[in-house]
């Protein structure tokens, strides 16, 4: 079975740090792109962050560039996402995602189609 | 605010069907597969829609989606109760070289 599998999450201080995993199995996660999505409470999806599968292209919403570090280790079947001087809006469910390929009418197209349960992270003083 | 554009909200009674919208601009829809995501109460999203409109198995051939343009449409028909979740679609946005998402429609079976 496919599966995503995240952990980490949980109560930090404004300007603190927490490193999320997520913990691939049922596919060869080494040929994968790899998302970072969140949800903050009551509201809707926000993609966070992308990897390639070598980890050599990253790139991040504005919002977080700077502080979020995204990674991931092949030989573990594991992504992470390293969250430094963490706001109060960063707030919010935290699912890692799989990036899919399809091949549709000669042309490539893309989206993320496997997605974990999530991890809450809460930034409050 | 959200860079594609939802309704925030949409509804129907049992057996209807219902359309929702996403509007977005020629860096992201305009240029990019749409892909539409269900999320029902408490649970992670899951996808219902790929490449404009493709269903992955196991989503009932009720759900269907369409593009054109820069905008993108969802439509479920003989609507069902468990239908009742929030819908998101989604693109990849050329500009900001990252996925891009509408703000989700709430929807509402009567």
């Amino acid at each position: 079975e496919v599966q995503l599998v995240e952990s980490g999450g949980g109560l930090v201080q404004p300007g603190g740090s927490l490193r999320l995993s997520c913990a691939a199995s049922g596919f060869t996660f080494s040929t994968y792109w790899m998302s970072w999505v969140r949800q903050a409470p009551g509201k809707g999806l926000e993609w966070v962050a992308n990897i390639k599968q070598d980890g050599s292209e990253k790139y991040y919403v504005d919002s977080v560039k700077g502080r979020f570090i995204i990674s991931r280790d092949n030989a573990k079947n594991s992504l992470y996402l390293q969250m430094n001087s963490l706001r109060a809006e960063d707030t919010a469910v935290y699912y890692c995602a799989r990036v899919q390929q399809w091949l549709v009418s000669e042309y490539y197209h893309y989206g993320m189609d496997v997605w974990g349960q999530g991890t809450t992270v809460t930034v409050s003083s | 605010q959200s860079v594609l554009t939802q309704p925030p909200s949409a509804s129907g009674t049992p057996g209807q069907r219902v359309t929702i919208s996403c509007s977005g601009s020629s860096s992201n829809i305009g240029s990019n597969a749409v892909n539409w995501y269900q999320q029902l109460p408490g649970t992670a999203p899951k996808l219902l829609i790929y490449s404009n409109n493709q269903r992955p198995s196991g989503v009932p051939d009720r759900f269907s989606g369409s593009k054109s343009g820069t905008s993108a449409s969802l439509a479920i028909s003989g609507l069902q109760s468990e239908d009742e979740a929030d819908y998101y679609c989604a693109a990849w946005d050329d500009s900001l070289n990252g996925w891009v998402f509408g703000g989700g429609t709430k929807l509402t079976v009567l």
